[in-house]
């Protein structure tokens, strides 16, 4: 069965310091790869997607980036955070054709990072 | 531009009653819908889709959906709630053109004994 893994579970980190936050999947090939950041405990943003190696598509402009160094493997990104970027950050898999597939997205138990 | 709306931010009720919490839709062509579930400090659990077909979709932990096209709805049903059922839901869409899943805000169900 397939699986998502992020870690850390949480992070606090000070304003202006790095962040590199890891995602992988296992037991699925090829997925379609997401970040998500979730603030408030409700809405949902997509912040980028992946349809295979170092492919990453940005929805929006931020100071964050992702990157995907294998397979299953899925990084976000910055290099100097900021006190916005608060949040619970949360990286789904999915399969299929990403624009046509009818399968549901799956998550993994997010990262809630705190910027002090 | 497809998205959806979930009308109530919370919703109360009494353990063994049925409880609907609800979503409506708004695309142009046919759409793909979705409920996840979000307990506390987790990632979301997907619950069940509607693709096409039968109106009525049942999905994991008892929980059903239907699909109404002509009032743009699809309402999450369970005929008998569970204290365990307390969490926050979401509705999603996408369009078939589309790559991403567009949320609504969630709606938070409360359970009580």
């Amino acid at each position: 069965s397939q699986t998502i893994h992020q870690w850390p579970a949480t992070l606090v980190q000070p304003v202006g310091s790095p962040l590199s936050l890891e995602c992988t999947v296992e037991g699925t090939s090829n997925p379609n790869l997401y970040w998500y950041r979730q603030a408030a405990g409700r809405g949902l943003q997509l912040l980028f997607y992946s349809v295979g190696i170092g492919q990453i598509s940005s929805e929006v402009p931020q100071n964050l980036s992702a990157s995907r160094p294998q397979d299953r493997q899925f990084i976000l990104s910055s290099k100097k955070l900021l006190l916005s970027d608060s949040g619970f950050y949360l990286c789904a898999w999915s399969v299929g054709r990403v624009r046509t597939s009818n399968q549901p997205q799956h998550f993994g138990d997010g990262t809630r990072l705190s910027i002090l | 531009a497809q998205s959806v709306a979930q009308p109530e931010d919370q919703v109360n009720v009494a353990e063994g009653n049925p409880l609907t919490v609800k979503c409506t839709y708004s695309v142009s062509g046919n759409p793909y819908l979705f409920w996840y579930v979000q307990y506390p400090n987790r990632g979301l659990q997907f619950l069940l889709k509607y693709i096409t077909g039968d109106n009525l979709v049942k999905g994991s932990y008892g929980f059903e959906a239907e699909f109404n096209k002509s009032q743009t709805s699809f309402h999450l049903k369970k005929p008998s709630a569970l204290v365990s059922d307390s969490a926050l839901y979401f509705c999603a869409v996408r369009v078939l053109s589309g790559y991403a899943l567009n949320f609504g805000k969630g709606t938070s169900l409360l359970v009580t004994p």
